[in-house]
């Protein structure tokens, strides 16, 4: 069965410095999410993407964060300058549909910042 | 914010059904209810979604009330493995500017005991 594959599984980083967390999507899905996730807090929507733009971003997703899909299967969030705070779960959806569809989730990737 | 409440926790025993309510009184004609869980950190896995049928698939089976503000979860033979957090949430469809993202709640903690 098709599934959304996250890599790397755990990012450990110093703040300031600069990460990419990589997705890739299930192959026919056309629309693209990333969620975080705080220790101990419930899953939040940070950005939807599709037709290689941004369609909607939360307050969260300032001008740090940025995402690209730069090669038709990766999907890639980025993180300019880490800050203590970002240390979260990122997790990556995807669905073939906008409003119907069900969205499948990847298994995360850990972010810790010292 | 979500547009769902849930209870913040519920036990069931082993091998008999859990029953997870959810209330969602505000909720609009083109909404669907849909729920996913979270096993410890993982990714949210999707469960079921409906409209206004009930619904049932390998997992669970969904009851909607006839009014549609309220529906239950149900897994039929709880196991160990079940234990997660469960979300209940509405989604709206249609609409030019609807992105499709899920608001999560904090969810239902079900513990599964031997």
């Amino acid at each position: 069965e098709p599934e959304v594959t996250q890599t790397p599984s755990h990012q450990v980083t110093q703040m300031g410095q600069e990460v990419i967390l990589r997705c890739v999507p299930i192959s026919n899905h056309l629309y693209f999410y990333w969620y975080r996730q705080i220790l101990g807090q419930k899953v939040e929507f940070l950005v939807s993407f599709y037709n290689n733009e941004i369609s909607e971003k939360s307050e969260i997703f300032d001008d740090q964060f940025s995402v690209e899909r730069p090669d038709g299967s990766n999907f890639t969030l980025k993180i300019r300058s880490t800050k203590l705070e970002d240390s979260a779960m990122y997790f990556c959806a995807s669905t073939t549909g906008r409003n119907t569809d069900t969205q499948y989730f990847g298994p995360g990737t850990r972010l810790t910042v010292l | 914010d979500a547009k769902t409440t849930q209870p913040p926790s519920m036990d069931c025993a082993e091998g008999r059904a859990a029953n997870l309510p959810c209330n969602h009184s505000t909720i609009s004609g083109n909404e669907y209810v849909y729920w996913y869980r979270q096993i410890h950190s993982q990714g949210p896995q999707y469960i079921i979604h409906g409209l206004k049928n009930n619904e049932t698939n390998e997992m669970a089976s969904l009851i909607i009330t006839e009014d549609r503000k309220s529906s239950t979860l149900i897994l039929p033979h709880a196991t160990l493995r079940d234990t997660a957090v469960y979300y209940c949430i509405v989604r709206a469809t249609g609409g030019s500017s609807n992105t499709g993202k899920l608001i999560f709640g904090q969810g239902t903690t079900l513990q599964v005991k031997p």
